[in-house]
């Protein structure tokens, strides 16, 4: 059975520092994996999309690595701002097509940037 | 991207009542979904909400307590039915294209508490 653990849960740090948030999942047989941001009310908002062959994506400060063969995945935020507040959530897609759908989530880690 | 509307965003309601959530999307999609996220818990998914048929529902989940409709591609809704305060969590819609490799999209939930 897959799991997905994100580690720390929650972190808290100066604005303008680099920071990394880990996602760890036990089953290696993964379509992709998918970084989300949840804010409070609004819902979860897709950061990154990394394919199984893929191993690293890029979008603006964030960078999200996936080395499938160790069952691990980072997060990178650069130069850290209040405005990153957030719970981050980690999630794999399980091969098969009969999981289109299915998104195995962890259970997050929540950043607080202080200014 | 899709934009994905939910209503009630959020909902108290009584013991032994039913609530119906609903789910609209601003195109037409292939693959609808509802997830739920109890209380200091992560996302997980309840079912596919499959057009013009019964949804697959994930172990764990039935439909005579979650009853799905999909009658169109834009449109879905979910009943919680019989509600206990065990019910009381987010509950999330959720589209994504037919290929496993599409982002998938999240609505801003509905937050539900029973009494």
């Amino acid at each position: 059975k897959q799991e997905v653990t994100q580690i720390p849960a929650a972190l808290s740090v100066p604005e303008g520092e680099n920071l990394v948030l880990n996602c760890s999942f036990t089953d290696s047989a993964i379509y992709n994996l998918q970084w989300f941001r949840q804010d409070p009310g609004k819902g979860l908002t897709s950061l990154l999309l990394i394919q199984s062959s893929q191993r690293e994506q890029t979008s603006g400060r964030l960078n999200a690595s996936l080395d499938k063969s160790s069952g691990r995945s980072t997060l990178y935020i650069a130069a850290s701002q209040p405005g990153d507040s957030a719970t981050y959530l980690c999630a794999v897609r399980p091969n098969g097509s009969s999981n289109t759908g299915k998104l195995i989530f962890g259970q997050g880690t929540t950043l607080q940037v202080k200014p | 991207s899709a934009v994905i509307s939910q209503k009630p965003s959020r909902d108290i309601c009584q013991r032994g009542t039913s609530l119906t959530i609903q789910c609209q999307v601003d195109s037409q999609v292939t693959m609808m979904f509802w997830y739920r996220q109890q209380p200091g818990q992560s996302l997980t998914l309840i079912a596919t909400a499959n057009q013009g048929s019964e949804a697959t529902y994930e172990s764990g989940f039935v439909i005579d307590k979650f009853p799905i409709s999909r009658p169109n591609l834009t449109f879905s809704t979910l009943t919680v039915s019989n509600m206990s305060p065990e019910d009381s969590s987010i509950y999330l819609c959720s589209v994504a294209g037919q290929l496993a490799k599409n982002i998938q999209y999240f609505g801003a939930g509905t937050r539900l508490s029973v009494l």
